[in-house]
């Protein structure tokens, strides 16, 4: 069954620090995978997908497949990416339904 | 500014009354999605349209159904409402088909009493 499982709920680094957020996913097709950001009062916007392979406001995420991770990294955190961060997949073989992560809350301490 | 409307804000029902929640797509946008968001969860797929054909669901009960308009207006109705249906209602639209980035509106807060 497809899953996406993001392990840490809370995620707390300091400015400067690098910071990865954990994504794994069960899929038996060839996935499609995303990363949503949710900041305080706005609504949940795309980051980033991976069949896209860009950089956006520092982050990056890889596929790998080998180990059915995706998971999102920065090398250096910033204050304004505290935020909710969600990973989600979009199963083609199910209807294109997409299946979300239950999140991870990202705080950045100045 | 994505342009994705949702109506009402908050609403307030009880167990067993139907409910329609309303989403407003960016001019254009041929898909809409709706999602269900429990507390603490993440969103969760209900169904897709496109072009006013559902093309996608997810494990949802038939109780949950939807309709969208040629207006790039879409609703969700649930009739014979439950407790745990209480949850953030989110709409999203994207432009075309598969591979589009979806626009989330800032859904609506259902509480079923």
């Amino acid at each position: 069954a497809q899953r996406v499982t993001q392990p840490e709920k809370l995620l707390s680094v300091f400015k400067g620090a690098p910071v990865e957020l954990k994504c794994n996913y069960s899929y038996s097709g060839s996935p499609e995978l995303f990363w949503y950001v949710q900041y305080s009062r706005q609504r949940l916007q795309l980051l980033l997908r991976h069949i896209s392979r860009e950089s956006i406001k520092g982050f990056t995420a890889d596929l790998n497949k080998g180990e059915t991770s995706f998971h999102l990294k920065k090398p250096f955190a910033q204050e304004e990416d505290s935020a909710m961060y969600y990973c989600a997949l979009r199963a083609s073989n199910t209807g294109n339904q997409f299946y979300f992560g239950t999140g991870t809350s990202l705080t950045v301490i100045p | 500014e994505t342009g994705v409307t949702q109506s009402p804000t908050h609403l307030i029902k009880t167990r067993g009354q139907q409910v329609t929640l309303r989403c407003s797509s960016q001019s254009g946008h041929n898909t809409v999605s709706w999602y269900q968001q429990a507390l603490g969860q993440g969103p969760q797929f209900i169904f897709q349209y496109y072009r006013e054909e559902e093309n996608g669901r997810g494990n949802f009960p038939p109780r949950f159904s939807g309709l969208q308009f040629p207006n790039y207006s879409s609703e969700l109705n649930v009739n014979a409402l439950e407790l745990d249906d209480s949850a953030l209602y989110l709409c999203a639209s994207s432009p075309g088909g598969l591979g589009e980035t979806q626009y989330f509106g800032p859904g609506t807060r259902l509480l079923v009493l």
